[in-house]
């Protein structure tokens, strides 16, 4: 079974911080995708790397692949209350289907 | 486009009843999957399906049956519903399974008494 670990659980920061949430697995994915999910509705796709050491940058944020492609990070520049959410990695195995992390909540405070 | 849809959003069932969850997608996707979402357990699949007629099952599929006989619905059955079926539900669609981008619905909330 495919493990995907996400720390930090919870976070609470100002406005204007900068903030690194991240995502690990002991396994090797083919991909591996960032969403954001806002409270009462459905999870949205944010962005999927697929190369080990890929890096994409989405307007303030950034998120990398690891070399390995076992593990992959969300960077996020200047924070704003419009970021609040629980942001979920979710790993493609072997099989085609999706394994997802527990997530990080993230509050970001005016 | 809706994109995807489920109904209801909201559900109280007692121990025992039955309900079937609706989910349509009007992307012509094949592939459909079913989830739950639990506090501190993330996103658990339960059942799939790769293309109309077809259905596999996931990692959590006990108490739950499921049918795909159009493209653009996938229905999530409960026969008998119990309380540890309580839990978010959300449906989702993908164009492909290479990289298995998902689209998901707005998500059904059902609490089983």
């Amino acid at each position: 079974t495919q493990l995907l670990e996400q720390s930090p659980q919870f976070l609470s920061i100002q406005e204007g911080e900068n903030l690194t949430v991240y995502c690990n697995s002991s396994s090797v994915f083919s991909s591996l995708q960032w969403y954001r999910q806002e409270p009462g509705e459905g999870p949205v796709l944010l962005v999927t790397v697929v190369t080990g050491g890929e890096v994409k940058k989405l307007k303030r944020l950034t998120f990398q692949f690891g070399d390995a492609r076992k593990d992959s990070s969300l960077h996020i520049t200047a924070a704003q209350p419009g970021d609040t959410g629980l942001y979920l990695c979710a790993g493609e195995g072997s099989n085609y289907k999706l394994t997802f992390g527990k997530g990080t909540l993230l509050t970001v405070n005016p | 486009n809706a994109g995807v849809t489920q109904t209801p959003k909201f559900r109280v069932l007692k121990t025992g009843q039955s309900m079937t969850l609706l989910c349509a997608q009007d992307m012509n996707h094949e592939y459909m999957y079913w989830y739950r979402q639990d506090p501190g357990m993330g996103l658990r699949l339960i059942h799939y399906s790769v293309g109309e007629g077809t259905t596999a099952k996931g990692e959590v599929p006990d108490g739950y049956n499921v049918s795909r006989l159009k493209k653009q619905n996938f229905l999530l059955g409960l026969e008998s519903a119990a309380p540890s079926q309580t839990s978010v539900y959300f449906c989702a669609s993908s164009y492909s399974q290479v990289y298995n981008e998902q689209f998901f619905g707005p998500g059904t909330r059902l609490t089983v008494l």
